[in-house]
């Protein structure tokens, strides 16, 4: 049972730039789960969905911020227009959709805008 | 909002040690709690999970526990070993419909041989 799969796991980029992150989760989990982490922080929620729905948005996700999981396995995260404040690692997480909704997390995309 | 305190932030153990990390939250309206380690640059492991009905869970030299009316949970790592060098990061997950995860800052253990 291989475990949450994310890539690229580094990515530079110039600021203003688009950017596009890529979550497999965990076979037969249907919970989703993006984070953000800078330096010396714990984890940020950012969004979360069942299936293909995206059924919660942290305020974090502003409007340059885009997620999807179109057929209800992948997912997507795009940056649109980066800005150095957005440098940090994305963090997928993925849980089965029955108590106790266990989070298990990739290793991770580490973002840097030059 | 759900606000997570670690302390401390970091601790330096000689090997063979036992240590506790303490983990406290604002909000006991918790569905669970999860307790994660994670090395430089990589990603969380899921150390334990303790459901909100639950007081304690073991799992090999690590038992955490729970107590959600007074909004704290620690980590006990008993026989500390090199291996177990790594910052500790606890997060209760909301409940009603919620299911994020709210973080603290995590405790950088050093565990010197």
């Amino acid at each position: 049972d291989t475990g949450v799969s994310q890539n690229p796991r580094h990515k530079i980029t110039k600021r203003g730039q688009n950017v596009t992150f890529r979550c497999d989760p965990i076979s037969e989990h249907n919970r989703l789960y993006w984070y953000r982490q800078t330096l010396g922080q714990g984890p940020e929620f950012l969004t979360y969905f069942q299936n293909e729905a995206q059924l919660e948005k942290s305020r974090l996700l502003s409007d340059r911020f885009s997620a999807e999981r179109p057929k209800g396995s992948f997912s997507t995260l795009e940056i649109q227009r980066t800005e150095q404040g957005d440098s940090a690692m994305y963090l997928c997480a993925s849980s089965l959709p029955q108590v106790p909704y266990e989070q298990y997390f990739g290793p991770g995309t580490r973002l840097t805008v030059t | 909002k759900q606000e997570v305190t670690q302390i401390p932030a970091a601790l330096s153990v000689p090997e063979g040690e036992n240590l506790v990390l303490n983990c406290s939250f604002t909000d006991s309206a918790i569905y669970n709690l999860q307790w994660f380690r994670q090395d430089p640059g990589k990603g969380l492991t899921s150390l334990l999970l303790i459901q909100s009905s639950q007081r304690e869970q073991t799992s090999g030299r690590l038992n955490a526990s729970l107590d959600k009316s007074s909004g704290r949970s620690t980590l006990y790592i008993a026989a500390s070993q090199p291996g177990d060098s790594a910052t500790y990061l606890c997060a209760p997950e909301s409940g009603a419909g919620s299911y994020q995860l709210t973080f603290g800052k995590g405790t950088k253990l050093s565990v010197i041989p």
